[in-house]
């Protein structure tokens, strides 16, 4: 079956401005966990959404946000970019919010902030 | 919260075996993962011990003391596609029911011939 899937796979946008990335996880999982990654900070928990509502949230701004649709897909949006908010951000999906299920990760989007 | 260390870098040679160690702090445990990523890629499970012991996979195993807050993995008969980044993470309690996975920085692992 598909992976999980990432679009767009590379951004560069301007200081300000917003952006909205999208995943779409494994046929059949509900779970979907965002993560942003660094060189510097490593891979970094920004929020996990199951049945359409934020179950858990990283310890980012309230510019990182995201939303859940009906048929599972994810969307995340970064408001007023920053220079720091450079980086892969990686989604990725499991069957169920139970801790043993492994995560699938998607291939990432690549946002670079000018 | 939850706090991971490992080893930045490790470099081995290409057919020996190399252990990449992992310590962790955690309020509630879940269980320790491996994931490899390669230059470029996303990152892709390896192993999950959930309980004290050894977990082989092929070539690789994975170890997990919890009295320890301890685990490792092992690669065997290295190979040069092994040459990538490989995470522990620790899947600990983040309050109100919810699971968070928390990556340690990753370990680069190059094998050279």
């Amino acid at each position: 079956k598909a992976g999980v899937t990432q679009t767009p796979r590379y951004l560069i946008k301007t200081r300000g401005q917003q952006v909205t990335l999208s995943c779409s996880p494994i046929s059949g999982h509900r779970s979907v966990s965002w993560y942003q990654q660094t060189p510097g900070q490593g891979l970094q928990f920004l929020f996990e959404y199951f049945s359409e509502t934020q179950r858990n949230k990283g310890n980012f701004p309230g510019r990182f946000s995201g939303r859940q649709f009906s048929n599972s897909r994810s969307e995340m949006n970064v408001s007023t970019l920053e220079l720091g908010d450079s980086a892969l951000y990686l989604c990725a999906s499991s069957l169920t919010r139970d801790p043993y299920n492994e995560q699938f990760f998607g291939p990432g989007t690549r946002l670079t902030v000018l | 919260g939850q706090s991971l260390e490992q080893p930045s870098e490790v470099t081995a040679v290409e057919g020996a075996i190399v252990q990449i160690n992992c310590t962790y702090q955690t309020s509630g445990f879940y269980g320790l993962s491996w994931y490899q990523q390669h230059d470029g890629g996303a990152p892709t499970f390896l192993s999950y011990n959930g309980l004290d012991g050894l977990e082989e996979t092929g070539r690789f195993s994975s170890f997990l003391s919890r009295s320890d807050s301890y685990g490792y993995l092992l690669l065997q008969e290295l190979q040069m596609k092994d040459s990538a980044s490989y995470f522990c993470a620790v899947r600990g309690d983040s309050g109100a029911g919810s699971y968070q996975l928390t990556f340690g920085k990753g370990t680069k692992l190059s094998v050279i011939p």
